[in-house]
């Protein structure tokens, strides 16, 4: 399986501030997502990170509020701007390896609380 | 678009004995598969099971199978010998080639002493 780290692990940040999601591979993967987990709710895409170009973003996220990069195959950042206490979740990315199509590995989640 | 639903919020089963959890899934789409992942309390997604949708014979891994009914579009996980380890959350997912999961909305399990 593919080692997926996440920085930070957890933050609690104030309203109006911005965090940055770092989401670092041990090895080069075709597609990386970006999850979200509202309290005691399932996982809902965020967007697919494309390397060297922008992200696609599901229906309901807008590259304002949630803008990714995704500089090469093994590196993704996701920043929640302008937060507000209902930015408050978990937020995960994910990776499919190269070859690997049947198969998605989720990195460890950030905590995030926004008070 | 793609639909998943897990019916039971939460369930419950003795120590050593064996639950099933259900799953029933959407898709226009003729070749996808299909995950089992589980949330313990750490929070950390691990896939405990996955189907391919063309592939008929149904996937099992060790106390972990999978009843897939294609035409019924079911996909239901059992565990068996239930172990305290195995208490946590359970997601039922679907994607169509490497792309993006569409998830159910989870049953939480606990295993009892």
């Amino acid at each position: 399986s593919a080692v997926i780290s996440q920085k930070p692990s957890r933050d609690i940040c104030q309203r109006g501030t911005s965090l940055t999601i770092q989401c670092q591979v041990d090895s080069q993967v075709t597609m990386m997502f970006w999850y979200r987990q509202q309290p005691g709710q399932s996982l809902t895409l965020i967007a697919t990170a494309n390397q060297g170009s922008e992200a696609t973003y599901e229906s309901g996220f807008v590259i304002d509020k949630f803008p990714i990069s995704r500089p090469n195959l093994t590196f993704s950042t996701l920043t929640v701007s302008n937060m507000s206490p209902e930015d408050s979740s978990i937020y995960l990315c994910s990776v499919v390896r190269r070859g690997r199509v049947d198969e998605q590995f989720f990195g460890p989640g950030t905590r995030l609380t926004v008070l | 678009a793609q639909t998943v639903t897990q019916s039971q919020p939460e369930m419950s089963v003795q120590e050593a004995e064996t639950v099933t959890l259900s799953c029933t899934y959407d898709t226009s789409e003729s070749n996808y598969y299909l995950f089992w992942y589980k949330q313990p309390p750490s929070r950390q997604m691990i896939l405990v099971i996955r189907q391919e949708a063309y592939k008929q014979q149904n996937a099992t891994e060790n106390r972990f199978s999978v009843n897939f009914q294609k035409a019924a579009k079911s996909f239901s996980l059992k565990i068996s010998d239930s172990q305290l380890g195995d208490t946590a959350m359970y997601f039922c997912a679907l994607s169509d080639a490497g792309n993006m999961l569409t998830f159910g909305g989870g049953t939480r399990l606990m295993v009892k002493p």
